[in-house]
């Protein structure tokens, strides 16, 4: 069936340095993906998302990366802060349901 | 403006019982989609409103129901409940149908005990 899961589940990097999250999803049908912050206590954030005819989109300090042909999305944080310790999942949406699958999430932990 | 808002943020409710949650979206948002979070089976998708109508719907039993109301805020019930409910409750809205740049409330825990 369809699933969404990352390689790394726990990521811990220092600060300044550049954060990239990792996560492969399964369907091939899936045009949308979406990246998403969540905080302690609070409901998830989104962060950016790409569509599946696009490579690569840039934000603010983050930029999403999609490998259609491995089916494997990525989320790059540059200058990593403090503030920036979330859990983080990637989701997509797609194929025949169009509803919003979530992968299991990415604690990132920066040290200061 | 107002972000989403879900009511109420905290809950405790008896095996049996029903609920109701609620979430007002942000003003001019159309679709409300509803998730259910726990550390177990992570997010899942509930289902999705736009103009009261329920145009997406998860994998849960139905004992779970929601509804859109004509001003866009929804509400969504559980019935019956179950230990296994205990979990975070997500609304997100969203201008459109789909899930383009939904915003999401900070979500009802509900506690069933």
């Amino acid at each position: 069936g369809e699933n969404v899961g990352l390689h790394l589940p726990t990521l811990s990097v220092q600060e300044g340095d550049n954060s990239i999250i990792n996560c492969a999803y399964s369907n091939s049908a899936s045009d949308y993906f979406i990246w998403y912050k969540q905080e302690s206590g609070k409901g998830p954030q989104f962060i950016i998302d790409i569509r599946s005819n696009m490579d690569k989109r840039q934000g603010q300090r983050v930029t999403v990366l999609l490998n259609k042909t491995v089916k494997h999305l990525s989320l790059q944080i540059a200058a990593t802060q403090p503030g920036d310790s979330a859990v983080y999942f990637c989701a997509e949406v797609g194929g025949a349901t169009n509803k919003l699958i979530f992968g299991t999430g990415t604690l990132l932990a920066v040290q200061p | 403006k107002a972000g989403v808002t879900q009511t109420p943020r905290y809950l405790i409710k008896t095996r049996g019982q029903q609920v109701t949650l609620s979430c007002s979206p942000i003003s001019g948002h159309r679709s409300v989609s509803w998730y259910q979070q726990t550390p177990g089976q992570g997010l899942q998708f509930l289902f999705e409103y736009f103009s009261e109508t329920q145009r997406n719907k998860g994998n849960f039993p139905g004992r779970f129901s929601g509804r859109q109301f004509s001003n866009s805020r929804s509400e969504m019930n559980v019935s019956t409940l179950e230990l296994g409910d205990s979990a975070l409750y997500l609304c997100a809205s969203s201008w459109g149908v789909g899930h383009t740049e939904a915003f999401f409330g900070q979500g009802t825990r509900l506690t069933v005990v």
